[in-house]
């Protein structure tokens, strides 16, 4: 059975910058995408990008372009995702979730999250 | 970004009860909308996508119905099991995926 698995628990300094690993099982890399999600304390989720692991190709949410990298490293199946510039607005639960993808030409389609790795909590505070 | 809002934000109800959540988007997403369930400390668990097609393995009492701007999510009979915050998210793929703010199903 596919599954996700999350790095440990982060402590980190406002300014400072945070990165998340995801280690995926099962065929995910070759067949579908990778997304992150976080949420803060009482908040709903919040989608912050996506890789496709198979062409290398990520997006990222708007409010987070230029602060948040995601990346994939095919040959130990693991995602990562960096954040910089940390504040105590980004202390969160972060989760990476496997999503289908379908190419249609030189486009891709992107298919809800279904698995879902326990989540990271990450707490920025001096 | 497209805007989803769900209403209510808290909903109380005895097991056996026919539950209704609606959710809301800021414009019209056609049909890809999901819904998501979570517990506390857990994952969301993709419960229902498409507007309307149950994931593999969730009951059957779990349905969802809309298209365009206005959906909703329903359980027929509510389980001790089922006691939960529930998330609509939309999945077009002209923007960012966004979700509700969640509503929470306590006992009554």
């Amino acid at each position: 059975q596919d599954q996700l698995v999350q790095s440990g628990a982060e402590v980190k300094k406002p300014g400072s910058s945070v990165k998340v690993s995801c280690k995926a099982s099962g065929d995910t890399f070759n067949r579908y995408s990778i997304s992150w999600v976080r949420q803060a304390p009482g908040q709903g989720p919040e989608w912050m990008g996506r890789i496709i692991p198979s062409v290398d190709i990520p997006n990222y949410a708007q409010r987070f372009q230029g602060r948040v990298t995601i990346t994939a490293d095919k040959s130990t199946t693991t995602a990562y995702m960096e954040l910089t510039s940390l504040t105590s607005e980004d202390t969160a639960v972060y989760y990476c979730a496997r999503n289908g993808v379908a190419s249609i030409g030189d486009n891709y389609f992107f298919y809800p999250m279904d698995v879902w790795g326990q989540g990271t909590t990450v707490t920025v505070s001096s | 970004d497209i805007q989803m809002t769900q209403s209510p934000s808290t909903l109380s109800a005895s097991v056996g009860d026919r539950v209704t959540i609606s959710c809301r988007a800021s414009q019209s997403i056609s049909g890809w909308l999901a819904w998501y369930q979570q517990k506390p400390g857990k994952a969301p668990k993709l419960l229902i996508y498409k507007a309307s097609s149950l994931e593999s393995g969730v009951p059957s009492r779990f349905s969802g119905s809309g298209s365009g701007t206005e959906f909703t999510l329903t359980i027929s009979s509510l389980q001790p099991d089922d006691f939960a915050t529930y998330y609509c998210q939309q999945y077009s793929n002209f923007s960012p995926w966004t979700f509700g703010q969640g509503t929470k199903v306590e006992v009554k």
